[in-house]
């Protein structure tokens, strides 16, 4: 079952805005990662986050996350054309070592 | 350099072809994880390794099998392929330790026909 859910679906902004994703999840978890995917080519790892951290930072990336309602944002600041592309969240939930992805936030920045 | 790399890169076959998938990497990372990617359903976990000889079943094992004789291969076996398996398959690495980012090969694109 998918635990990850992020949100919006997709997401269109000019070059120089912000855009921020979020995502949502249902069991507790050791840690969080956001992960970008250009068009049908494998996954890159951004950031991740740990459960006892609240916020962390990564040049133009900023994430938090929210434990007590399960839930994590990842804001990507000052974006830029190459910016273009899926973006994942992914969770390592306790008690287990499965690694459960939501199903994406197809981010498009305008030149 | 650093890699995760799966072969091939594209394959069209047949139902009831049987069919593997081979995913090596470079970095002696203990375990090793396949996932497959569906339109609007994100990445799910197939099956993953926490080390040789050790495999546990992801979310949507069914149809498919693995092995991981040797510390850097992890092939994605199809005994029986069928159409529903047609996908985008993703072979990923990490240290076993907790917080450790995956990597991931450039994905294998299966047709079933």
């Amino acid at each position: 079952s998918q635990q990850g859910e992020e949100d919006p679906q997709a997401l269109s902004i000019q070059e120089g805005e912000n855009a921020t994703m979020n995502c949502s999840y249902k069991t507790s978890i050791n840690n969080l990662q956001w992960y970008r995917q250009n068009s049908g080519r494998g996954l890159v790892h951004l950031i991740l986050i740990r459960s006892n951290e609240r916020e962390k930072h990564s040049g133009r990336l900023r994430v938090t996350l929210d434990t007590s309602k399960k839930s994590s944002s990842l804001l990507i600041t000052a974006s830029r054309a190459a910016d273009t592309a899926s973006y994942f969240c992914a969770t390592d939930h306790t008690g287990g070592f499965k690694t459960i992805f939501g199903a994406g936030t197809r981010l498009f920045v305008k030149a | 350099e650093a890699q995760v790399t799966q072969n091939p890169r594209y394959l069209i076959t047949v139902t009831g072809k049987k069919l593997t998938v081979t995913c090596s990497q470079n970095m002696n990372h203990e375990y090793m994880s396949w996932y497959r990617q569906d339109p609007g359903l994100g990445l799910r976990q197939i099956y993953y390794s926490m080390n040789v000889e050790v495999t546990d079943k992801g979310d949507v094992p069914e149809g498919y099998k693995v092995s991981r004789k040797e510390k850097r291969n992890f092939p994605l076996i199809l005994e029986s392929p069928s159409p529903n398996q047609t996908s985008l398959y993703f072979c990923a690495s990490s240290s076993p330790a907790r917080n450790q980012p995956q990597h991931f090969g450039d994905g294998t694109r299966l047709s079933i026909l």
